[in-house]
């Protein structure tokens, strides 16, 4: 089954405002995880990525937060914009390259303009 | 353009009828994905190839067929066994035997007439 899960399967925010999605993670053993954000009728696109070794990585305006003690992904996007409007989906390697991406079910952000 | 390309964008299938999803990549990526996608839901495994000539089953292989005969193209065969086969089919490729991110193609609904 999932190892992966969401929090908060819906969030709201103000355009401008900061975004946090969650998302946990079961196995200990995941050294790779990956956001991705999908709009509708579209195939997912990659956000940004973290490695085992990192609890931060910063890219455009996009934030993830690792904490292996608790098993705990974050994406935080700032100043939200309306273009941010999608469903995120985290995802986590276990182990072996070869193995496939588990990917949570998704959170669907929706910005108030 | 690099990139993966599925084709058709829609398709319709009848009873009974097998249909096959193209998926081509440019990526020179060793290892292809398929999944499925139901509304409002997250991304289930379908079947996986890490190289040609090989391939595995994922989560809900059952009603589904595939073949790796090129490096480039993975096709989906949605056969008559699969009784619900309506939903959003998305491949994946990613550079084989390490951690990285897999990327999607646009994805193709499959409606049943």
């Amino acid at each position: 089954g999932e190892s992966v899960g969401l929090h908060l399967p819906t969030l709201s925010v103000q355009e401008g405002d900061n975004s946090i999605i969650n998302c946990a993670y079961s196995n200990s053993a995941s050294d790779y995880f990956i956001w991705y954000k999908q709009e509708s009728g579209k195939g997912p696109q990659f956000i940004i990525d973290i490695r085992s070794n990192m609890d931060k990585r910063q890219g455009q305006r996009v934030t993830v937060l690792l904490n292996k003690t608790v098993k705990h992904l974050s994406l935080q996007i700032a100043a939200t914009q309306p273009g941010d409007s999608a469903v995120y989906f985290c995802a986590e390697n276990m182990g072996s390259g070869n193995t496939p991406l588990v990917f949570g079910k998704g959170t669907r952000l929706s910005v108030i303009a | 353009d690099g990139g993966i390309t599925q084709s058709p964008k829609y398709l319709f299938r009848k009873e009974g009828q097998n249909v096959t999803l193209s998926c081509e990549q440019n990526l020179n990526h060793d290892a292809m994905y398929w999944y499925r996608q139901d509304p409002g839901q997250g991304l289930r495994l379908i079947y996986y190839s890490q190289i040609v000539n090989d391939f595995q089953k994922g989560d809900i292989a059952e009603g589904y067929s595939v073949s790796r005969e090129k490096k480039e193209s993975f096709p989906l065969t949605v056969t008559s066994a699969q009784k619900n086969p309506t939903a959003f089919y998305l491949c994946a490729s990613k550079i084989g035997g390490t951690a990285e991110t897999q990327y999607f193609g646009p994805g193709t609904r499959l409606l049943v007439l």
